[in-house]
């Protein structure tokens, strides 16, 4: 069974652009998860989604936003950059959401802003 | 709003030695704790998964525990290896999930 697939692995952005990022779970897996890696943050909760539905969100400003299809794929969208925003994006996908489910996480994508 | 604290940030160790990764976290209204391996530039690999009704978890060389009412968990590796080497994250799950900052491990051959 092929694992969760990020694309574009390696994205580079400058100040102000905006940047789609895609996520296609594993065969079966309803809920997907994206998270934020930083060396200062670590790991952060992006938002969840589940049946199309944004089931729970971080602490994020507005201009991170997402998305899921019917089929589970999942985008996230972050517009007018930041260089804070340079990070490695992660996105895990689960068979349903919630307790007792293990995630299952992709390579990630890693966006540099200059 | 729930907090996950791993120490030591970094360790590093002789081949074959056994070794603890521990972790706390400050509200044990948790589903579940799992932890992860992440190795440079990668995403993340789980390693163990301990329900909140579980006290342990045991994998190969890999173990896990689980304390809810203390707030920890430990994850022991037996007889080290340098492909070991890599971030260990642990991982609580209540509305979401809440990572620790990671333990970095050097096995050294």
């Amino acid at each position: 069974k092929a694992g969760v697939t990020q694309t574009p692995r390696y994205l580079i952005k400058t100040r102000g652009q905006q940047v789609t990022l895609s996520c296609s779970p594993i065969s079966g897996h309803r809920s997907v998860s994206w998270y934020q890696q930083t060396p200062g943050q670590g790991l952060q909760f992006l938002f969840e989604y589940f049946s199309e539905t944004q089931r729970n969100k971080g602490n994020f400003p507005g201009r991170f936003s997402g998305r899921q299809f019917s089929n589970s794929r999942s985008e996230m969208n972050v517009s007018t950059l930041e260089l804070g925003d340079s990070a490695l994006y992660l996105c895990a996908s689960s068979l349903i959401p919630g307790a007792g489910e293990t995630q299952y996480f992709g390579p990630g994508t890693r966006l540099l802003v200059l | 709003k729930q907090e996950v604290t791993q120490i030591p940030a970094a360790l590093s160790v002789p081949e074959g030695e056994n070794l603890v990764l521990n972790c706390s976290f400050t509200d044990s209204a948790i589903y579940n704790l799992q932890w992860f391996r992440q190795d440079p530039g990668k995403g993340l690999t789980s390693l163990l998964l301990i329900q909140s009704s579980q006290r342990e978890q045991t994998s190969g060389r890999l173990n896990a525990s689980l304390d809810k009412s203390s707030g920890r968990s430990t994850l022991y590796i037996a007889a080290s290896q340098p492909g070991d080497s890599a971030t260990y994250l642990c991982a609580v799950s209540s509305n979401q999930f809440y990572f620790g900052t990671g333990t970095s491990l050097t096995v050294i051959p």
